[in-house]
């Protein structure tokens, strides 16, 4: 079936470092993609998200590229913080029965260092 | 962004009882609500989608009788864990989308609730 997935589990940075998280995805019709911080007990938050008809898109600290031809997505985390360790999961929008169903990626555990 | 609540935030129950989720969106209507699972390091999995005023629509695998879902209004979806094990135990999140604004939106996440089975 179709998934998204992510290469790498755990990324570890110096606090001041940039960090750059990446994510797979399968289905080539996807046309929307969120990244979301999820820190421990708590739900997930909205970082930033893209449309499939842009390759790149700026936040306050925080970019998105997407690469449609190698179906790739990943967020980048500029001057990382203490208070950005968390796991953080990319998830893409599935058309589906209308609904238009989010699914979600492993997540990777970023840890940031002083 | 719009707030998405849920409650309780943690509930313990025993073995073979029934537990009441809510999930509220607290300053807009949601027509769909969504509820995830997640187990401990892994990710959100979709179990149901919550649809005001008829029923919810259930993924591959997850058994409607064992997972009760009701949309009773645009501001409220519950999600009942019937004769509960402890193999359900699990975090269980919603979100809800802002209706309106298209489909290309963020959804808002509730914080989770943690159920325990014992």
């Amino acid at each position: 079936g179709e998934s998204v997935g992510l290469h790498l589990p755990t990324l570890s940075v110096q606090e001041g470092d940039n960090s750059i998280i990446n994510c797979a995805y399968s289905n080539s019709a996807s046309d929307y993609f969120i990244w979301y911080k999820q820190e421990s007990g708590k739900g997930p938050q909205f970082i930033i998200d893209i449309r499939s008809n842009m390759d790149k898109r700026q936040g306050q600290r925080v970019t998105v590229l997407l690469n449609k031809t190698v179906k790739h997505l990943s967020l980048q985390i500029a001057a990382t913080q203490p208070g950005d360790s968390a796991v953080y999961f990319c998830a893409e929008r599935a058309a589906s029965g209308g609904y238009n169903k989010l699914i979600f990626g492993a997540g990777t555990r970023l840890a940031v260092h002083p | 962004g719009a707030v998405v609540s849920q409650h309780p935030s943690w509930v313990i129950c025993k073995s073979g009882t029934s537990v009441k989720i809510e999930c509220r969106s607290l300053d807009f209507q949601a027509t769909t609500m969504f509820w995830y699972r997640q187990f401990p390091k892994q990710s959100l999995m979709l179990m149901a989608t919550s649809n005001e005023g008829s029923k919810a629509t259930y993924e591959q695998g997850v058994e409607k009788d064992k997972f009760l879902i009701n949309h009773a209004s645009l501001t409220l979806s519950t999600l009942t864990v019937t004769s509960a094990h402890p193999e359900d135990s699990s975090f269980y999140i919603c979100s809800a989308r802002e209706p309106g604004r298209g489909l290309n939106t963020e959804a808002f996440f509730g914080q989770g609730t943690r159920l325990t089975v014992v």
